[in-house]
């Protein structure tokens, strides 16, 4: 079985530039998080779909974080203008609609100077 | 807040002592506990998930335990591959994961 794609696996931009981050999640899983990881930190909730729809947005940065999964598959995390404090591992994952066979993506680790 | 602790931060052993990692949660209505294994530069890796009080699970080396506010990952005669951050999470709700900070285990040769 294929696992999570995650694309680039790094990223080095200036702070104020945009980037945009990809993810295919396991076929069949309705549900997909993108997640940040600071250095030394546990992974945290960025956003949540199930499907297409948003179920849990609370605590993405909207003012410069947006994110879209068209026709329930692939999605898309993008960062515009990145800050420093941006510099993380953004990882994607996904899961059954029930939550199961939850499994995350190699992450892609990003550097903003 | 719900909050979920893991502790120690950092451990360090020798090949073939045993020890357990603790992971400690204040959330109500817990749907499952996870742990996971997470290696320089990858994403984590799944292990164990627990549902109910008093559910144990093993594979290989590990054993993990579960009680109404804590997990414990007991390894036993580690070796240096077991070397990781070591992951738990909490689920509960929408099926998302609310993680701690961590336990980062060396085990030295």
């Amino acid at each position: 079985e294929a696992g999570v794609a995650q694309s680039p696996r790094y990223k080095i931009i200036e702070k104020r530039q945009s980037v945009a981050f990809w993810c295919n999640p396991i076929s069949g899983h309705a549900t997909l998080y993108w997640y940040q990881q600071i250095l030394g930190q546990g992974p945290k909730l960025l956003i949540q779909f199930q499907n297409n729809g948003v179920v849990d947005d609370s605590q993405l940065p909207k003012d410069r974080f947006s994110a879209e999964r068209l026709k329930g598959v692939d999605s898309t995390l993008k960062i515009q203008p990145a800050k420093l404090e941006d510099s993380a591992v953004y990882l994607c994952a996904s899961s059954t609609i029930k939550g199961q066979g939850y499994t995350f993506g190699s992450g892609t680790r990003l550097t903003v100077v | 807040e719900d909050q979920v602790t893991q502790s120690p931060e950092a451990l360090r052993l020798q090949e073939g002592e045993s020890s357990s990692l603790n992971c400690s949660y204040t959330v109500s209505g817990l749907r499952g506990l996870f742990w996971y294994r997470q290696d320089p530069g990858k994403g984590p890796e799944f292990l164990f998930t627990l549902y109910s009080a008093g559910e144990e699970k093993e594979k290989e080396r590990l054993k993990a335990t579960l009680t109404k506010k804590e997990s414990f990952l007991h390894i036993t005669a580690p070796k240096p591959e077991d070397s990781a951050t070591y992951l738990c999470a909490v689920q509960w709700g929408a099926q998302k994961l609310v993680f701690g900070q961590g336990t980062r285990l060396t085990i030295n040769p």
